[in-house]
């Protein structure tokens, strides 16, 4: 069955600084990965997303995360954090195997301090 | 509409009511999902639709929840008897058949009962 684990329910880290937020997964299939952010009051935005392609994604707003089967990982980067990134992130997987359903992670809210 | 439109954005009702929540996916998009998100927390997988049929109703809380979808469209979340832990915020997602394919949100509906 598919699961995804977010590790931190709460990432708090300096404008200018790196972001690291981090996820796993399992899946018996080839799976698609992707990050979303919510805003507080908006809705659920694409970061980005992984399937089957290159490892390496780059999503908007300067994000990326890397797809590391070995290590069932798929974690969201970002070399600089600015305060507009504050926001809940959430890790989904999909594969055929769930019939392309959509399994989201609990979420890790992010703050940002100037 | 180029996007998911879910109507009405807010419903407050009273308890033991019914009430109905409209997702109008993107044309062409076979898959649909309902989520459900309480205050402060993650995305509660509740039903998901391939065209008409429904593969996995596994994260329906109750008996007192339903969904259907016609014409491979328009899909209606039915909640009879409401209780105030059904308070939350109902999520529709689209997708196209092909799981490599990120899923589109729309705004949601927030659920008051009181």
């Amino acid at each position: 069955a598919q699961s995804v684990t977010q590790l931190d329910s709460h990432v708090s880290v300096s404008e200018g600084t790196p972001v690291l937020l981090r996820c796993n997964y399992s899946s018996s299939y080839s799976p698609s990965l992707f990050w979303y952010v919510q805003h507080p009051n908006k809705g659920l935005q694409l970061l980005l997303k992984y399937t089957s392609a290159a490892t390496l994604v780059k999503g908007i707003n300067g994000f990326e995360a890397e797809f590391k089967k070995s290590e069932t990982s798929f974690h969201l980067t970002k070399p600089s954090a600015h305060m507009s990134d504050a926001a809940e992130y959430f890790c989904v997987v999909s594969d055929i195997g769930g019939y392309n359903k959509l399994i989201f992670g609990a979420g890790t809210r992010l703050a940002v301090h100037p | 509409g180029a996007g998911v439109s879910q109507s009405p954005s807010n419903k407050v009702t009273e308890k033991g009511k019914d009430v109905e929540l409209r997702c109008d996916p993107i044309s062409g998009h076979t898959a649909l999902y309902w989520y459900r998100q309480s205050l402060g927390q993650g995305l509660e997988f509740l039903i998901y639709f391939q065209g008409n049929s429904a593969p996995d109703k596994s994260g329906l809380p109750s008996d007192r929840f339903s969904a259907e979808r016609t014409g491979g469209s328009v899909s209606t979340l039915t909640i009879q008897r409401t209780q105030q832990e059904d308070s939350a915020v109902y999520l529709c997602a689209s997708r196209p058949e092909n799981q490599n394919t990120e899923a589109f949100f729309g705004q949601g509906t927030r659920l008051t009962v009181v």
